[in-house]
């Protein structure tokens, strides 16, 4: 069974740093691209990240660029997301998911339960 | 930035009608759309990706149809664990996108 379980969420001060963590199992971890997703309060989805299997390859949206970094450790089938000069606007519940392919986004296909990421003074 | 756009954003249905939630590319995207179902404090889940192919493990009665701008999602004959928000989403080009999403309620 497919299972992906995020931690690392809470409470930071703007400009503060976080790192969160995906910790997945039930698939071979290294050959999938893995994708971070956020959902801010009672809103929609907004796609953050996206890393290859192989790590060779990652992408950001435009409002996370330059701030946030993507990550995985295929060792120990863990994907990461470290944030940096948090923003009030980070405020969300942060989802990683497995993608069906390694390099190209084509769907994903197995999300996890979510992070609370809280931005506040 | 390619711009999904769903309606209606909510919809009040009773146990066994039929549903459809259209969703609208704002250029065209072949059959590069998939379709999530969202349940209160949980992940989306998969239902249908390619426009139209039923992920494994889903009910039937969920169905997609669609390809270029315009798609919909169906649910033939909605149950009671249909009731959630449901969202489309493109992955013809980075980033990819989501709709707004559709709430369907109880009537």
């Amino acid at each position: 069974e497919v299972q992906l379980l995020e931690s690392g969420g809470g409470l930071v001060q703007p400009g503060g740093s976080l790192r969160l963590s995906c910790a997945a199992s039930g698939f071979t971890f290294s050959i999938y691209a893995m994708i971070w997703v956020r959902q801010a309060p009672g809103k929609g989805l907004e796609w953050v990240s996206t890393i290859s299997g192989s790590s060779g390859s990652t992408n950001y949206a435009d409002s996370v660029k330059g701030r946030f970094t993507v990550s995985r450790d295929n060792s120990k089938n863990t994907l990461y997301l470290q944030m940096n000069s948090l923003r009030a606007e980070d405020t969300a519940v942060y989802y990683c998911a497995k993608d069906r392919d390694n390099t190209v986004v084509t769907y994903f296909d197995y999300w996890g339960q979510g992070t609370l990421v809280t931005v506040s003074s | 930035d390619i711009q999904m756009t769903q309606s209606p954003s909510s919809l009040s249905a009773s146990v066994g009608d039929r549903v459809t939630i259209t969703c609208r590319a704002s250029q065209s995207i072949s059959t590069y759309l998939n379709w999530y179902q969202q349940k209160p404090g949980k992940g989306p889940k998969l239902l249908i990706y390619a426009a139209s192919s039923l992920q494994s493990g889903v009910p039937s009665r969920f169905s997609g149809s669609g390809s270029g701008t315009d798609f919909s999602l169906t649910i033939s004959s909605l149950q009671g664990e249909d009731f959630a928000t449901y969202y489309c989403q493109q992955t013809f080009t980075t980033p990819p996108t989501f709709g707004g999403g559709t709430k369907v309620e109880i009537k």
